[in-house]
């Protein structure tokens, strides 16, 4: 079992619509998660982090944590073109953040 | 905000010839960063975790030898790609780890990433 797993996609989605990201990780001591989204060629941008169950609210973004599940997701509201890139799910596993495989997303106008 | 500067930002070489890339800490201290490769299409795999003042420790089955990480201060972490090869063709990219006093937690601040070719 991979520590880190996510859907890898793509998930298309059209403009205006929500996108919906998931991801599992192994480790049930993990204590913070964090999303990153990453543009082919560049290096991951942070999203949002998120450390207690429950909901996170950032414009747009809602990252969800169930630490009893070993569940972390992503909503994207309102999804817009510019949105398209790869979301990558990161976990703190005793100290060093391991990804997911990564979720390409593509939204369409 | 925390910034983390990596250099080059590509990088051509020849094969069997080494290649040195650094990352810097630029407004804060890291006493711990970590070294990421990233083949096309595929996610970040974790090489090395680097730790200020004492050797790092590498992921099973990275190379040690081949993949020399010096950590001589709390602000800069090099790798060398010793002897590389067409397949050490890869995005390299490095990360440092700070204590976010905003979320009580570790926050971990990438740098821009060094596309290595080797030819």
């Amino acid at each position: 079992q991979k520590e880190v797993e996510q859907n890898s996609g793509p998930l298309s989605v059209p403009e205006g619509a929500i996108a919906s990201l998931n991801c599992t990780y192994s480790d049930r001591v993990s204590q913070s998660f964090f999303w990153y989204r990453q543009y082919s060629g560049k290096s991951p941008e942070l999203i949002m982090s998120i450390y207690s169950n429950g909901d996170k609210e950032d414009g747009r973004f809602t990252a969800q944590l169930n630490k009893a599940s070993q569940y972390v997701s992503l909503l994207i509201r309102d999804s817009q073109p510019s949105d398209s890139a790869t979301y990558l799910c990161a976990v703190n596993i005793r100290g060093k953040l391991i990804f997911g495989q990564g979720t390409e997303l593509s939204v369409k106008p | 905000g925390a910034v983390v500067s990596q250099h080059p930002s590509w990088v051509i070489c020849k094969s069997g010839t080494s290649v040195k890339i650094e990352c810097r800490s630029l407004d804060f201290q890291a006493t711990t960063m970590f070294w990421y490769r990233q083949f096309p299409k595929q996610s970040l795999m974790l090489m090395a975790t680097s730790n200020e003042g004492s050797k790092a420790t590498y992921e099973q089955g990275v190379e040690k030898d081949k993949f020399l990480i010096n950590h001589a201060s709390l602000t800069l972490s090099t790798l060398t790609v010793t002897s590389a090869h067409p397949e050490d063709s890869s995005f390299y990219i490095c990360s440092a780890r700070d204590f976010t006093s905003q979320t009580g937690g570790w926050g971990y601040t990438f740098g821009s990433g060094t596309r290595l070719t080797v030819v």
